[in-house]
C-alpha cells in the first residue's frame, strides 16, 4: 500500500512568492494533519480534518497560510506571501479515527527554503 | 495544557550498551503514548504506542517503553542498540479535541548517536 504522498519534496523560494504544498493521504484514513518542524521550535501542528472538514487550525501561524481539503483523497498548504521564516520542513500524515486516538502515518515531508 | 517534555536533546550510546530516553508528558486525564523514530530526511514513524492496559509496551525494532502513571514518564528503552538506531525520536501524547479525534503533542525530540 502507498504511504502518504507529499509533493514537492523539496521547494526553493523568493520571498513574497506563493507555496502550495500537497499531499496524499492514505485511501481510507478519514482524518489528516499538517505539522511543520524547524530546530528552534520542534514539531508544530498547523491543522486538521476530520472527514475533510477543518477542526483546529489555530496552529496556522497568520492568514498567510491556508489549508483546503476538497475531497478525501488531496490536501494542500498554502501560504502566499511566503518569508524567509516560513522555511521548514512541513509534514503531512493521516490517521484512520476509530472512536479515539489513532497511529498517525507521515509522509517524507516537503522541505521548504525561502530566500 | 497537555506537554510533553523529553530532557535530553542529543545523547550519544556505544553499539550494544542498552539505551534510555526519557519522556515526561502533562495531561489531565488517561494520556495516549506514542514514541516515533525519524531518520535522516525522512517522515516519522512510529515504534509503539500505549492506549490503556500492560504498561510495558513492545513495539518493532526491538523497543519498549513503560508508562508510569506516578512519575507521568514514558521511557523508551532498548537492551542493545545497533548503529542502525542512530535517529532522532520522539514522544508524543494525544489530545482530544470537542470529543473528536484531536492531534498529537510532540516533544521536542532526542538525537541519538551510536559510536562503533
Amino acid at each position: 500500500d502507498a504511504g502518504v504522498i507529499q509533493s514537492p519534496r523539496h521547494e526553493v523560494t523568493e520571498m513574497g512568492q506563493e507555496v502550495t504544498l500537497r499531499c496524499k493521504p492514505i485511501s481510507g484514513h478519514n482524518s489528516l494533519f499538517w505539522y511543520r518542524q524547524t530546530m528552534m521550535r520542534g514539531l508544530e501542528l498547523l491543522i486538521y480534518f476530520n472527514n475533510n472538514v477543518p477542526i483546529d487550525d489555530s496552529g496556522m501561524p497568520e492568514d498567510r497560510f491556508s489549508a483546503k481539503m476538497p475531497n478525501a483523497s488531496f490536501s494542500t498548504l498554502k501560504i502566499q506571501p511566503s518569508e524567509p521564516r516560513d522555511s521548514a520542513v512541513y509534514f503531512c500524515a493521516s490517521s484512520l479515527r476509530q472512536g479515539a486516538i489513532g497511529e498517525l502515518f507521515f509522509g517524507e515531508g516537503s522541505r521548504l527554503t525561502v530566500l | 495544557a497537555q506537554s510533553v517534555t523529553q530532557p535530553d536533546i542529543h545523547i550519544t550510546v556505544s553499539e550494544g550498551a542498552s539505551l534510555e530516553l526519557r519522556c515526561n508528558y502533562s495531561y489531565g486525564a488517561t494520556p495516549y503514548l506514542f514514541w516515533y523514530v525519524q531518520s535522516p530526511g525522512q517522515g516519522l514513524q512510529l515504534l509503539l504506542k500505549y492506549f490503556s492496559g500492560d504498561t510495558l509496551v513492545q513495539g518493532i525494532k526491538g523497543f519498549e517503553a513503560e508508562f508510569k502513571r506516578s512519575q507521568s514518564s514514558f521511557n523508551l528503552r532498548k537492551p542493545s542498540v545497533h548503529w542502525s538506531d542512530a535517529a532522532e525520536y520522539f514522544c508524543a501524547v494525544g489530545s482530544f479535541y470537542g470529543g473528536s479525534q484531536g492531534n498529537l503533542i510532540f516533544g521536542k525530540g532526542t538525537k541519538l548517536s551510536v559510536k562503533p
